[in-house]
């Protein structure tokens, strides 16, 4: 069956603009994850939806960062003024519960701030 | 707070020989531990688990042992291939929660 998908593949953008990065989960997994991967490190948890609610967003680095899940399906993480240090694989993942339901993870959209 | 940390790389091994990739964690509470890894060019998918002590996770011919009293999930193969050559993550979830702390990754080539 059809797995995480991830929309752009990768995003150039410039310093101040504002992005967003599109995660379809797969289908029937109720909870969804955010986490942000830089160059030679583990990925770094962002935010964890459990339906449409964010069940945890201890992770969003700043005001600037803003996730949404309107309808307990597809996300959509928003980026502000985005900054050079903002530059990383964005990474979605999805379970069919919380908890410690397996995480299957999509490709990564590649994100650079120029 | 919690934390993972995993012996750096690169990792370079034969064909056939022994692998043990080291993997320490600091928790509060009784977290599940996992092994990722990630093969060149696609994305992150899960090795192997453990939810609770003592348990041993095990796939593809790795296994790795949660260990409380050493906070340690060692990931080992008796005898690697060159297709596992990959960067292989550690990771803990919190008790109770969704989210995923991983470690820094530890990358493994393994040569002919």
């Amino acid at each position: 069956g059809a797995g995480v998908s991830q929309t752009p593949s990768n995003k150039v953008t410039e310093k101040g603009k504002y992005v967003e990065l599109r995660c379809d989960p797969i289908s029937g997994h109720t909870a969804l994850y955010w986490y942000r991967q830089s160059l030679g490190q583990g990925p770094e948890f962002l935010i964890y939806f459990q339906g449409t609610g964010a069940a945890d967003d201890s992770g969003l680095p700043n005001d600037r960062f803003f996730a949404v899940r309107p309808e307990g399906s597809v996300s959509t993480l928003k980026i502000q003024r985005t900054e050079r240090g903002d530059s990383a694989v964005y990474l979605c993942a999805s379970s069919l519960g919380g908890g410690g339901d397996t995480q299957y993870f999509g490709p990564g959209t590649r994100l650079t701030v120029l | 707070g919690n934390s993972v940390t995993q012996m750096e790389g690169p990792v370079t091994l034969s064909e056939e020989a022994f692998l043990t990739i080291n993997c320490t964690y600091t928790a509060t509470g009784y977290p599940s531990l996992f092994w990722y890894v990630q093969y060149p060019g696609e994305g992150l998918q899960l090795l192997l688990k453990a939810t609770k002590a003592d348990d041993k996770g095990s796939n593809k011919g790795f296994e790795a042992t949660y260990r409380k009293e050493t906070t340690s999930f060692h990931l080992e193969k008796g005898s690697v291939q060159v297709s596992d050559s990959a960067v292989y993550f550690c990771a803990l979830s919190p008790s109770n929660t969704g989210k995923l702390i991983f470690g820094q990754g530890t990358t493994l080539q393994v040569k002919p």
